[in-house]
């Protein structure tokens, strides 16, 4: 399976960008680029899925690097919501999970 | 639109005890995932069910651990017998169809489950 590379830990100010990097050098042609969250004491939440082009949705924006090897989640606003640990996942068939970056946002 | 229903959502055993969890998948999702998450971690897959046919039990403990999808949609994960490390949160999650990549999973609240 494919991995991924994302920071332990970011932290942010209510109400600024919010810029969630992912490396994935080994991504195949076949591998989506899948964003899960999961909130303190729930399961994992669909944020945003890519394959190639930078997608755009209600919670959040990715932008996929033209070679593919690195993506960036974007939360355009953050809120206390918010936090919460995000995943960067690379999908044919399983949804394979590493440790994700765990976001932390200050009011 | 129901979610993905889980029970139950706390349960405490000894170890060498047995349990087991129920999940209710969104009406119309063929496709079912059990996950095991040990605190600090990302979410193990454990089994996946395509209808209640078996898609992927290779990361199943099948000494201990089993699981069953009747008709195709409720399923049920059994431990027996349980081990101090089974300690964790187990996490249901379904999805439309044959677990292709570009479709969405949703998940359960899970059940935390600790083995003393």
């Amino acid at each position: 399976d494919a991995k991924t590379t994302q920071p332990n830990s970011m932290e942010s100010n209510e109400e600024e960008p919010v810029h969630l990097p992912c490396n994935h050098s080994t991504i195949s042609g076949t591998d989506y680029i899948h964003w899960y969250r999961q909130l303190p004491s729930q399961g994992p939440e669909y944020v945003i899925h890519g394959l190639t082009s930078n997608v755009n949705n209600r919670m959040a924006s990715l932008a996929i690097a033209e070679d593919r090897k690195s993506s960036t989640l974007i939360l355009h606003r953050a809120t206390l919501r918010d936090a919460a640990v995000y995943y960067c996942i690379l999908r044919y068939d399983k949804l394979i999970f590493g440790t994700g970056t765990r976001l932390q946002v200050f009011p | 639109e129901a979610g993905v229903a889980q029970s139950p959502r706390y349960k405490i055993i000894e170890k060498r005890q047995s349990v087991a969890f129920w999940c209710n998948p969104i009406s119309g999702h063929a496709t079912l995932y059990w996950y095991q998450q040990i605190l600090g971690q990302g979410p193990k897959l454990l089994i996946q069910f395509q209808n209640n046919g078996v898609v992927d039990d290779s990361q199943l403990p099948k000494d201990r651990f089993s699981a069953e999808r009747l008709k195709g949609v409720d399923s049920t994960l059994k431990i027996q017998p349980a081990k101090l490390e089974d300690s964790a949160v187990y996490l249901c999650a379904s999805s439309s169809t044959s677990g292709t990549g570009f479709e969405k999973l949703f998940f359960g609240s899970g059940t935390q489950l600790s083995v003393l």
